[in-house]
C-alpha cells in the first residue's frame, strides 16, 4: 500500500461546479498536510496546508481533514478554467520531514 | 528572488555515464529534498536532507547518492545512469515552524538517459 493514495482521474467538471479531490494516508501519527497544484511542465506550488481536524477555508479552496478516517480532501468552489491542472496531496508521515506525495489527481474544468 | 535554482535544465546521457545535478536555495532552509517524477507515477522523494550534515533515503534511492554541502546546496549524483533513471528531478527545500512548512521547488531537471 502506498503511503499516500489519490484517485488519478482524471476529474472533469463544468465551470463554476465545486471540484472534490480526495486522498487517504497510511501513517496514523502524521501530523501535516498538504495541497499542490502543478501545471504541465512547470514545479508544484502549495495551495494549501492543513494541520488539525476539520476545515480550512482560503477563497475558493477549502482543505478538510479527518485524522480518524486518515483522508484529507480538497474542495474548489466555482471552478475556473485555468484551475485545470495536477493536484498533489502531501503528508509527511510519522510526524517529520519526511514529505511524501500522493501520485496526484488531473482536473479538467470545461468552460 | 532566486528561490530554489537547479542545474542543469536538461541532459541527454548516455547509459553508463555519470552525472551530478545540482541545487541550491537561498531561503536559509533546513530541509532540502529530491525528488522524481514520472508519468502517473506522481512525486517520488529520492533522498532528503533535514539539516546540514544529514541524508536519508527516501522512496526511490537505489541508483543516486547526495551530498549536502552545506545549508544552501544539496546535491544528487548517478553513478552510472540507467535508462529506467530517464525522468523529470526537482530538487526542493522547505522552512521550520514558524518560517512555515511550505516546500518550494525548483524548475525542474528534464533528464534522458539513452
Amino acid at each position: 500500500q502506498k503511503e499516500v493514495e489519490q484517485n488519478s482521474g482524471p476529474l472533469s467538471v463544468p465551470e463554476g461546479a465545486i471540484a472534490s479531490l480526495n486522498c487517504t494516508y497510511s501513517d496514523r501519527v502524521s501530523q501535516s498536510f498538504f495541497w499542490y497544484r502543478q501545471y504541465s511542465g512547470k514545479s508544484p506550488e502549495l495551495i494549501m496546508s492543513i494541520y488539525s481536524n476539520g476545515d480550512k477555508e482560503d477563497g475558493r479552496f477549502t482543505a478538510q481533514l479527518n485524522k480518524a478516517s486518515q483522508y484529507v480532501s480538497l474542495l474548489i468552489r466555482d471552478s475556473q478554467p485555468s484551475d485545470s491542472a495536477t493536484y498533489l496531496c502531501a503528508v509527511d508521515p510519522g510526524g517529520g520531514f519526511k514529505t511524501i506525495f500522493g501520485a496526484g489527481t488531473r482536473l479538467f474544468v470545461k468552460a | 528572488n532566486a528561490g530554489v535554482t537547479q542545474t542543469p535544465k536538461f541532459q541527454v546521457l548516455k547509459t553508463g555515464q555519470s552525472m551530478t545535478l545540482q541545487c541550491a536555495q537561498d531561503m536559509n532552509h533546513n530541509s532540502m529534498y529530491w525528488y522524481r517524477q514520472d508519468p502517473g507515477m506522481g512525486l517520488r522523494l529520492i533522498y532528503y536532507s533535514a539539516s546540514e550534515g544529514t541524508t536519508d533515503k527516501g522512496e526511490v534511492p537505489n541508483g543516486y547518492n547526495v551530498s549536502r554541502l552545506n545549508k544552501r546546496e544539496f546535491s544528487l549524483r548517478l553513478e552510472s545512469a540507467a535508462p529506467s533513471q530517464t525522468s523529470v528531478y526537482f530538487c526542493a527545500s522547505r522552512g521550520d515552524g514558524d518560517s512555515g512548512n511550505t516546500i518550494y521547488f525548483g524548475e525542474g531537471s528534464w533528464l534522458t538517459v539513452v
